[in-house]
């Protein structure tokens, strides 16, 4: 157990939705990062929140939008949704170094 | 483009024997590697890693090898234990100044006989 939650595990929706993906990262991390992982792609970065404040920005739509909340908990807002976004939506965090922390992920699936 | 390949979709490897996973990178300013290993339905947990000042990081079972002027790492894993069998990701950290999300290799799925 990496200390990373993530909620829903599963998600089922059709095509131009809108879905809110939730992380909450371990106890004490300020980093929060999206990644996305297609079934013929690797993992891809997304997006990193680093104590409220958007970092840095990845390979993210623009259809696609996150906040990090006061409390440190992440969500990840996808919209207008197409079957290519069907995914497995990984949420990972860090304490400030290099080693990331992955939750158990979000299959997202777009009909 | 992939900056981070790890050609061998699949490995076999008789149980306590060697696994060598191999991993190649493009981008000459990535300055800290890390494997991870992920079991289907849970997410990438983070094994071993190593900084481009080094080449040998040694956790137990673990050891991974950096040769930087091949822009090269691998991940040995001896002996090769059952319970190995997952799928082994490959990722870089990006240079400072960059974004902060790593880059990942496609994955090595590591099957280990008994």
């Amino acid at each position: 157990d990496s200390g990373v939650t993530q909620t829903p595990k599963h998600l089922i929706t059709a095509t131009g939705q809108r879905v809110t993906l939730r992380c909450s990262p371990r106890s004490g991390d300020l980093s929060v990062y999206w990644y996305q992982q297609s079934l013929d792609q690797g993992l891809q970065f997304l997006i990193q929140y680093y104590n409220g404040e958007e970092r840095a920005k990845g390979n993210i739509l623009e259809r696609f939008s996150a906040q990090q909340f006061p409390d440190l908990h992440s969500e990840l807002n996808l919209s207008s949704l197409e079957l290519g976004d069907s995914a497995l939506y990984f949420c990972a965090s860090s304490a400030g170094g290099d080693e990331q922390f992955f939750g158990p992920g979000t299959r997202l699936t777009v009909l | 483009d992939q900056q981070v390949k790890q050609n061998s979709p699949s490995l076999s490897v008789q149980e306590g024997r060697i696994s060598i996973l191999n991993c190649d990178y493009t981008n000459s300013m990535f300055d800290y590697f890390l494997w991870y290993k992920k079991y289907p339905a849970e997410g990438p947990t983070f094994l071993i890693s190593i900084s481009s000042i080094k080449d040998k990081n040694e956790d137990g079972r673990f050891t991974v090898f950096l040769n930087k002027s091949a822009k090269h790492l691998s991940l040995h894993i001896v002996p090769s234990q059952p319970g190995d069998s997952a799928v082994y990701f490959c990722a870089a950290s990006p240079p400072v100044g960059g974004a902060d999300g790593l880059t990942f290799g496609k994955g090595t799925h590591l099957i280990i006989q008994p």
